[in-house]
């Protein structure tokens, strides 16, 4: 069966400084992906990113970074530069290639709170 | 660009009575559409996936249903409520299933049954 575990319910940095939010997952599927959602306290739902496990190189759009570890099943997010509208939940999903459902499994999210 | 529009934006419903959200997506034709529930405070799961007109799969059963009647159209019902059913849906979409694509969520609903 699927997993993912986000063990950090909540995480507070001082603006402009790095973070690093954990994710491991479990899966027996050969190929598959890994994501990162932010939501907002709207409830806005937002992309951020996305990592392929066939590719070895970390992924990066912007302020945001994977940090990989395929042997270790464990995908990190990391944002740097932090602004004070990073704050939010932060949900880990991840979906097998060869599901016909397009089924996300979204781990429990971590609360990110930026300071000033 | 992708729209993705959900109505009501909020709903108070009573135990026992029936519901109908709404989800329209706009400038994709023949998108894979997707409907999560989230309670308060917790994690999103995945409650129906279609991939076209009139073809709905149930991954998660918690007395809702799912019907695809317009390409960009994606309803989730009841007949009766249940206070279990509180809590926010969310309508998302993707290209298609078989490929990586990420899936892009709606603004979502609040319901909260009394």
């Amino acid at each position: 069966a699927q997993k993912v575990t986000q063990t950090q319910t909540s995480i507070s940095v001082v603006e402009k400084t790095t973070v690093t939010m954990d994710c491991v997952y479990e899966t027996r599927d050969s190929s598959y992906f890994l994501f990162w959602y932010k939501q907002t306290a709207s409830g806005e739902i937002v992309f951020l990113i996305r990592q392929d496990s066939y590719k070895k190189e970390n992924a990066t759009v912007g302020h945001y970074s994977l940090n990989f570890q395929k042997p270790k099943s464990s995908i990190g997010l990391i944002i740097t530069a932090t602004q004070i509208e990073d704050s939010a939940v932060y949900f880990c999903a991840m979906r097998a290639l060869n599901y016909n459902q397009g089924k996300l499994i979204f781990g429990q999210g971590t609360k990110l709170s930026i300071k000033p | 660009a992708q729209t993705i529009h959900q109505w009501p934006v909020a709903e108070i419903k009573a135990v026992g009575s029936p519901l109908s959200l709404g989800c329209t997506i706009k400038g994709k034709s023949s998108p894979n559409l997707y409907w999560y529930w989230q309670a308060t405070g917790g994690t999103l799961q995945q409650l129906f996936y279609s991939i076209t007109v009139g073809q709905v799969e149930s991954v998660v059963q918690l007395n809702l249903s799912a019907s695809r009647p317009k390409d960009d159209q994606f309803i989730l019902s009841t007949e009766k409520l249940l206070l279990s059913h509180s809590g926010f849906y969310l309508c998302a979409w993707s290209l298609d299933l078989v490929s990586s694509y990420e899936q892009y969520f709606g603004p979502g609903t609040r319901l909260t049954v009394l």
